[in-house]
């Protein structure tokens, strides 16, 4: 299974952009990055995926170098609410019967005014 | 836009006790995924259903079963119930259908609280 490795705490002043990283080194080519979290003890709350191009919408940014070995998550503008556990997931698809996301330590992440 | 249902949210059991936990997944997705977090933990992957079969097994005990209804609701059961069993037990689903499984996105629920006293 492709692992990934994220940093375990991050500090963001608030209004300013927080930039995730997430090592995947062993990614395979059809594997897509996920990237969730989870605000203290609620379900986890989806916030974007790509395979190999720069992914937005209107939660975040996803930037995903050309190697695909690592990975960006971009809150652009950040706000109290977005404290947090980030998970980045590579998901895990040999074939039908193995569809899962295998969830690692991710970065918890606080934001302060 | 209706969500992942999971019931009951809060349950208490004693030892020994068995526990139901439902889940009702996103109208039309049909891949339903159980996972289990424990205190201070990051969730564990249980089991997984696709269009009514059991798709994909993880760490989930033997005391633990779970099935996927014709209307495509999911249930786990939990036996003997252990006090390290407390813990939170997500449900999830997704829309497998025939498209790239990896394109699918899985949503979750607010999940289920079980303390086990």
């Amino acid at each position: 299974d492709a692992k990934t490795t994220q940093p375990p705490s991050m500090d963001c002043a608030e209004g300013r952009a927080a930039n995730l990283p997430c090592n995947h080194s062993t990614i395979s080519g059809n594997e897509y990055v996920y990237w969730y979290r989870q605000i203290h003890s609620q379900g986890p709350q989806y916030i974007i995926h790509g395979l190999k191009n720069n992914e937005t919408n209107e939660m975040a940014s996803l930037i995903i170098t050309e190697d695909r070995k690592s990975s960006t998550l971009i809150l652009p503008h950040a706000t109290l609410r977005d404290t947090a556990v980030y998970y980045c997931i590579v998901r895990v698809v040999a074939s039908y019967n193995t569809d899962k996301l295998i969830f690692g330590t991710g970065t918890r992440l606080q934001v302060f005014p | 836009a209706a969500g992942v249902i999971q019931s009951p949210r809060h349950l208490i059991k004693e030892k020994r006790e068995t526990a139901t936990l439902k889940c009702y997944p996103i109208p039309r997705h049909d891949t339903v995924y159980w996972y289990q977090q424990g205190p201070g933990q990051d969730p564990q992957f249980l089991i997984s259903f696709y269009e009514k079969m059991q798709s994909d097994k993880g760490s989930i005990p033997d005391r633990f079963s779970a099935q996927q209804f014709s209307d495509y609701h999911s249930e786990l059961n939990m036996s003997s119930l252990e006090l390290g069993d407390s813990a939170l037990y997500f449900c999830a689903s997704s829309l497998r259908g025939t498209g790239t499984i990896s394109g699918n996105t899985i949503y979750f629920g607010e999940g289920s609280w079980l303390t086990v006293v």
